[in-house]
């Protein structure tokens, strides 16, 4: 039983387009993440939600909605693509915590790799 | 500028030795991190040391902060081919809990 599951696990698209990954956790974690790997290696935290609420936005650009349907699930969405958002995006989820708390371990999904041509 | 400096960028070594890799940090923290990334996968969690902490252990995974200083290593102990990977640490600050800042890695290869 896979604890953070992400889909599709690679993306491969037009500029322009429009796509969504989807993140799903069953570990019962309030709070949920967004981090975006570049080439480089370097994890750059996007967005986060706890219980449903957005508590990080990290000057994300416009184009990138984040939604939470529920707390088990927190699902990204990508407008007119460039080909700066190639990447890996990883979802992640963290025990019950909120804004100004101290953060706990996270558990990581295997990443969802977007290449933008 | 960047929360979390880890160096060496890369390291190679042969099985059976220990493996050091350093993190430095800028600001005041709440905790730092320990996290390993196998070559296409997630992170996974190795350890974590609270800012009143000075060292912990985990199996052959040892790792020290010191807060006056604001670094942290993490020592492998007789290091196996499996231990290859990229190491991240992170930082959960003071001042903007609720995420961790990641530093940007040691890949480590250990030669059979």
């Amino acid at each position: 039983d896979t604890a953070v599951s992400q889909t599709p696990k690679y993306l491969v698209t037009q500029m322009g387009n429009d796509k969504s990954i989807k993140c799903e956790q069953n570990l019962g974690h309030d709070t949920m993440y967004w981090y975006k790997q570049d080439s480089k290696k370097f994890l750059k935290i996007m967005f986060s939600y706890n219980n449903k609420e957005l508590i990080i936005n990290e000057t994300v650009p416009n184009r990138f909605s984040p939604k939470s349907p529920d707390k088990a699930h927190l699902n990204l969405h990508i407008n007119s693509l460039e080909l700066g958002d190639s990447a890996v995006y990883f979802c992640a989820s963290s025990q019950g915590l909120r804004v100004g708390f101290v953060t706990g371990e996270l558990f990581f999904g295997e990443g969802s790799r977007l290449t933008v041509l | 500028s960047q929360q979390g400096e880890e160096d060496p960028q890369a390291l190679s070594i042969q099985e059976g030795e220990n493996a050091t890799m350093n993190c430095s940090y800028k600001t005041s923290i709440n905790n730092l991190q320990w996290y390993r990334q196998n070559s296409g996968r997630g992170l996974v969690h190795l350890i974590l040391i609270r800012s009143n902490e000075r060292e912990k252990h985990s199996g052959r995974l040892r790792v020290t902060l010191d807060t006056s200083k604001k670094s942290s290593s993490l020592l492998i102990t007789a290091s196996r081919a499996a231990d290859t990977a990229s190491y991240f640490c992170a930082t959960d600050k003071e001042t903007s809990g609720s995420r961790l800042t990641f530093g940007e890695g040691t890949q480590l290869t250990v030669n059979p």
